[in-house]
């Protein structure tokens, strides 16, 4: 089955530094979603991307979809203590299914 | 407006009882999905409905496992015979037909 990995695992930063987490899927996604999970609260959506390249801007934050659409990056800039949580992405797979596949999350803490 | 709640927020269960979890989506979303996220992972899909239909059950981990929204809108996850591999925390989300997939607070579930 579809398999969506994320690399790192976990991420320290300093306050101020940047941070990115990598994704990456087994099979071609039809589109790919992130979300942010704070310690003890649920995902929370942040943006969806479609397009095959496709990069999108939140603030300090910027998210790629692949050429190819199997694989995605976020990037913040100048980490802040609210960035800290666990960082999902989620894909899916085809246009017929709406389930989500999620990745196993990269783990943002930052040291003040 | 409201977003989604899930009922209880935690439940606490001897291995073999029965139990049942609630979620109410979000007014109008057609679409609402189970999650299973365990410690420290992503959340795994479950099943979905588009109204009161169940159009994905692939996730169900057993035939322990049973899902229903009979009238479209409220949905119950049913665990029967609880094992200790099923303590998790249970989310729900629910979407507009292919929309962004809006997140409840999840039940917290320790099987005992």
């Amino acid at each position: 089955g579809q398999q969506v990995m994320q690399i790192p695992q976990y991420q320290h930063v300093q306050e101020g530094e940047d941070f990115t987490t990598y994704c990456n899927s087994s099979t071609t996604l039809s589109n790919i979603q992130w979300y942010k999970q704070r310690p003890g609260g649920h995902p929370v959506f942040l943006i969806q991307l479609v397009k095959s390249g496709e990069v999108k801007k939140q603030k300090r934050l910027t998210f790629q979809f692949g050429e190819a659409k199997k694989n995605s990056s976020l990037h913040i800039t100048a980490t802040q203590t609210t960035d800290v949580g666990t960082y999902f992405c989620a894909g899916k797979s085809n246009f017929g299914n709406e389930k989500l596949t999620f990745g196993t999350g990269t783990r943002l803490t930052i040291i003040p | 407006g409201a977003g989604v709640s899930q009922s209880p927020r935690y439940k606490v269960a001897k291995r073999g009882q029965d139990v049942a979890l609630r979620c109410d989506p979000i007014s109008g979303h057609v679409s609402l999905f189970w999650y299973q996220q365990a410690l420290g992972q992503g959340p795994e899909f479950l099943t979905y409905f588009q109204n009161e239909a169940q159009l994905d059950k692939s996730g169900l981990p057993s035939d322990r496992f049973f899902a229903e929204r009979p009238e479209g809108s409220v949905s119950t996850l049913k665990i029967q015979r609880t094992q200790q591999e099923d303590s998790a925390v249970y989310l729900c989300a629910s979407s507009f037909l292919r929309g962004t997939q809006y997140f409840g607070p999840g039940t917290r579930l320790t099987v005992l």
